[in-house]
């Protein structure tokens, strides 16, 4: 079992949607949650960091994070053709970051 | 601010050869971690680099290995190259609890 499960999709949904991506974790450990998103031959670009349980909100973009439920969520509202890429979630264990495999959003026009 | 910056962009090489790939962090940042992504695949930990030292190391071979300067850059060197050895190596730099990538060197072995 990997440490972090994540669905490769595709997923693809119309412009204005709003899209939910998600990701499990099997390591009660990990204190620290980000989201990534990384266009096509680009290196990822930090979206959203987020600490332990709850919720942040940044702009369109929202973290979740259920440590009960070993399950972190993002959430993209008013989704844009510009969000089409792959969105990979990652856990910090002791500075080293384990990503999952990535989902790849496509969100048409 | 530049952010994470990696050199070179591509490369090419044979079975067999030794590379040698260059990233400097984002200013103010003086941990640097290296990654390989293959295709289709998240980024995989090789090592990190902290005070000139090799801090931690992921599960792979001791043909990879690296170098920190006093200036926080860093290089990421592999010896005898196998063709699965083709993949975006990816730099990231820590100044805190968040890590910043930097644009990755696509890396072919043919």
């Amino acid at each position: 079992q990997k440490e972090v499960e994540q669905d490769p999709g595709p997923l693809s949904v119309p412009e204005g949607a709003i899209v939910s991506l998600n990701c499990t974790y099997s390591n009660s450990a990990f204190q620290y949650f980000m989201w990534y998103r990384q266009y096509s031959r680009k290196g990822p670009e930090l979206l959203m960091y987020t600490y332990s349980s709850g919720n942040k909100e940044d702009g369109r973009f929202t973290a979740q994070v259920d440590k009960s439920s070993k399950y972190i969520s993002l959430f993209i509202r008013d989704s844009q053709p510009s969000d089409s890429a792959t969105y990979l979630c990652a856990m910090d264990s002791s500075y080293k970051l384990i990503f999952g495999s990535g989902t790849r959003l496509l969100v048409r026009p | 601010d530049a952010g994470v910056t990696q050199s070179p962009t591509h490369l090419i090489k044979t079975r067999g050869q030794q590379v040698t790939l260059r990233c400097s962090p984002k200013s103010g940042h003086d941990t640097v971690s290296w990654y390989q992504q293959a295709l289709g695949q998240g980024p995989q930990f090789i090592f990190q680099y902290y005070e000139e030292e090799e801090r931690q190391r992921g599960n792979f071979p001791d043909r990879f290995s690296g170098h920190q300067f006093p200036n926080y850059s860093s290089e990421l060197n592999v010896n005898a190259l196998l063709l699965g050895d083709s993949a975006l190596y990816l730099c990231a730099s820590r100044g805190g609890g968040e890590q910043y990538f930097g644009p990755g060197t696509r890396l072919t072995v043919t």
